[in-house]
């Protein structure tokens, strides 16, 4: 049963720390998508990768995060640094090109 | 702009009554369609897609849902809730001028006893 696996689950860190959050996506999967979650902002896509390369990243804020892919078995989001108003669920997802998502299970990160 | 509207944040329902949780799109071109559900503390799951062909498409745990194309509207219904289908739900369309996906802003479904 093929997943996408996300660490850490969860992750509480102080106030302009470095945070870097993993995803491995569905073997075979050429597109990989980072999602932020808040109860006041729901579901926010912040980027967005076909064939590792980044082809939207419009919703990130460009000044303190950062995303990659080294290769096509891991996707990274980095947060540099953090700031309280992080603090939010980091879903990533995998699929093949405009077919469905498959989601992770999220990092919960707080950001004190 | 492109955009998804789930107008109900939350929908209450009675077990064994038929649901329905309300989706309309405005996305540009032939849009795909999809339906994600979430559980409290956990990814957003898949249940259904429209891609073309049949309007009524059936999806996981007994869930359809039916598209309109003149409405722009992709509902998805069940026909007896269950409790276990209490969560929140969300439709999604991927669409648009960059193949984007759109995601509505989530309905919570609550199914009482």
């Amino acid at each position: 049963d093929a997943r996408v696996t996300q660490t850490p689950r969860h992750k509480v860190t102080e106030m302009g720390q470095e945070v870097t959050m993993r995803c491995q996506p569905i073997l075979g999967h050429n597109t990989v998508f980072w999602y932020r979650q808040t109860m006041m902002q729901g579901l926010e896509l912040l980027a967005y990768f076909r064939n590792r390369a980044p082809l939207d990243d419009s919703g990130m804020p460009k000044d303190r995060f950062s995303a990659e892919m080294p290769d096509a078995t891991l996707a990274t989001l980095k947060i540099q640094p953090s700031e309280p108003r992080d603090s939010a669920v980091y879903f990533c997802a995998s699929g093949l090109a405009t077919y469905e998502q498959y989601f992770g299970p999220g990092t919960r990160l707080t950001v004190t | 702009a492109q955009s998804v509207a789930q107008p109900e944040d939350q929908v209450n329902v009675a077990e064994g009554n038929p649901l329905t949780v309300k989706c309309t799109y405005s996305v540009s071109g032939n849009p795909y369609l999809f339906w994600y559900v979430q559980y409290p503390n956990r990814g957003l799951q898949f249940l259904l897609k429209y891609i073309t062909g049949d309007n009524l498409v059936k999806g996981s745990y007994g869930f359809e849902a039916e598209f309109n194309k003149s409405q722009t509207s992709f509902h998805l219904k069940k026909p007896s809730a269950l409790v276990s289908d209490s969560a929140l739900y969300f439709c999604a369309v991927r669409g648009g001028n960059f193949n984007k996906f759109y995601f509505g802003s989530g309905t919570k479904l609550n199914v009482k006893p």
